[in-house]
């Protein structure tokens, strides 16, 4: 079992609509999460950082992290079609090594 | 400011031969991490420099290898090539390597293709 699930999707929306991506995880240790996007024959980028449970907005994005059940979301409100891109979860302990999830793949269709 | 620079970014190579990646992190970065992205397994660490020192090490085998140079470049090295190993290797500088804030700024990566 990976230490961090995440559904590949792709998840295919209309413009405009609230997205909702999700992580599971298993290691109770994790303390830091974020959310990385990814474009095609790109990088993954940094779009949200949260330390422990809570939530955490910027612009357009929230991101949520709820410790108990070892589940972190993030909601993408009013989605345009520069948001399609392939969105990554990772989390980390306290160290150097992130662990991702495999990604999401999400199409907002014009 | 440049971003971080990966080469070459496509390369073809066959089972047996070895492939060197280097990797040219953020101006003023120290740190250099390394992640191998497939399809099945996602992003997954294999070794992280700070000033020519390796301080952590992912779960593979020892056909990869790395190396930091004092300028802070990183080049990764992969052995005896195994069609399992065709996948994007990705880079990534920090400032401290730190990961507790996510603040990696990661290169566009160089595809593998192992025949």
């Amino acid at each position: 079992q990976k230490e961090v699930e995440q559904d590949p999707g792709p998840l295919s929306v209309p413009e405009g609509a609230i997205v909702s991506l999700n992580c599971t995880y298993s290691n109770s240790a994790f303390q830091y999460f974020m959310w990385y996007r990814q474009y095609s024959r790109k990088g993954p980028e940094l779009l949200m950082y949260t330390y422990s449970s809570g939530n955490k907005e910027d612009g357009r994005f929230t991101a949520q992290v709820d410790k108990s059940s070892k589940y972190i979301s993030l909601f993408i409100r009013d989605s345009q079609p520069s948001d399609s891109a392939t969105y990554l979860c990772a989390m980390s302990v306290s160290s150097y090594k992130l662990i991702f999830g495999s990604g999401t793949r999400l199409l907002v269709r014009p | 400011k440049a971003g971080v620079t990966q080469t070459p970014r496509y390369l073809i190579k066959t089972r047996g031969q070895q492939v060197t990646l280097s990797c040219s992190p953020i101006s003023g970065h120290r740190s250099v991490s390394w992640y191998q992205q497939t399809p099945g397994q996602g992003l997954q660490f294999l070794f992280e420099y700070f000033s020519e020192t390796q301080r952590n090490k992912g779960n593979f085998p020892g056909r990869f290898s790395g190396r930091q140079f004092s300028n802070s470049r990183s080049e990764m090295n992969v052995s005896t090539l195994e069609l399992g190993d065709s996948a994007l290797y990705l880079c990534a500088s920090s400032t401290t390597g730190a990961v507790t804030t996510g603040e990696l700024f990661f290169g566009e990566g160089s595809r593998l293709t192992v025949l």
